[in-house]
């Protein structure tokens, strides 16, 4: 059973472009957001992450969208570059312990 | 630091052979994770351990896997014996507690069993 439902599962955008990718969950246990980047042949790193009393947070060209209500919640990449063409993953962290579950992951190509 | 070290990179073995996967956390990071990650499963948690010690097994997919913490600074996760459906990445991550700064992922090792 996914605990974490991303979508969608690959997506190109021309450069310049704002991708979205998205996520949604059931568990209320959770409360910790992360998402994570990963180029081929690395580990996941730690991109951005958010906590849910948080509707939206920005780092850069990267922003992460949440709605509490709806248990979903997003990342927007502003400017897109042909070096953010990598695999995304969302996750999330249950409430008192430290593991993550992670969403199945977005292929994101960017063209120039 | 170095971050988190694995190795070996790759791992070619054949059906029957015992594998032994190793991981060095970053020093001062009191949490250790061990994830595979495959096309069709994703990234999967196996298991953790705080301070040396196994938090949450749930996730070993059964009696062939065992991972040991034996210091601080070094875990193994060992196939025994391994089969064609356990070629995947098996990643290792740390994290300090709290985990504001989130994991600290290794470059994983590719194994593939034939």
């Amino acid at each position: 059973q996914q605990q974490v439902k991303q979508s969608p599962q690959s997506l190109i955008v021309q450069k310049g472009g704002i991708p979205i990718i998205n996520c949604a969950y059931e568990n209320t246990a959770f409360d910790y957001f992360p998402w994570y980047q990963q180029f081929p042949g690395k580990g996941p790193a730690l991109l951005i992450a958010i906590r849910p009393d948080v509707s939206e947070k920005k780092e850069g060209r990267f922003t992460i969208s949440f709605n509490k209500s709806a248990k979903q919640f997003s990342l927007h990449i502003m400017d897109s570059q042909p070096g953010d063409s990598a695999t995304y993953f969302c996750a999330a962290r249950y409430q008192g312990a430290q593991k993550l579950v992670f969403g199945q992951g977005t292929r994101l190509t960017i063209n120039p | 630091d170095a971050g988190v070290i694995q190795s070996p990179r790759h791992e070619v073995t054949e059906m029957g052979q015992e594998v032994t996967l190793r991981c060095k956390p970053i020093s001062g990071h009191d949490y250790l994770f061990w994830y595979r990650q495959t096309m069709m499963r994703g990234l999967e948690l196996l298991i953790y351990f705080n301070n040396n010690v196994p938090i949450d097994d749930s996730g070993m997919p059964e009696d062939r896997f065992s991972a040991k913490m034996p210091n601080a600074s070094f875990s193994t996760l060992k196939i025994q014996p391994s089969e064609p459906r356990d070629s995947a990445v098996y990643f290792c991550a740390s994290s300090p507690t709290g985990g504001g700064q989130g994991y600290t992922f290794g470059s994983g090792t590719r194994l593939t069993v034939v």
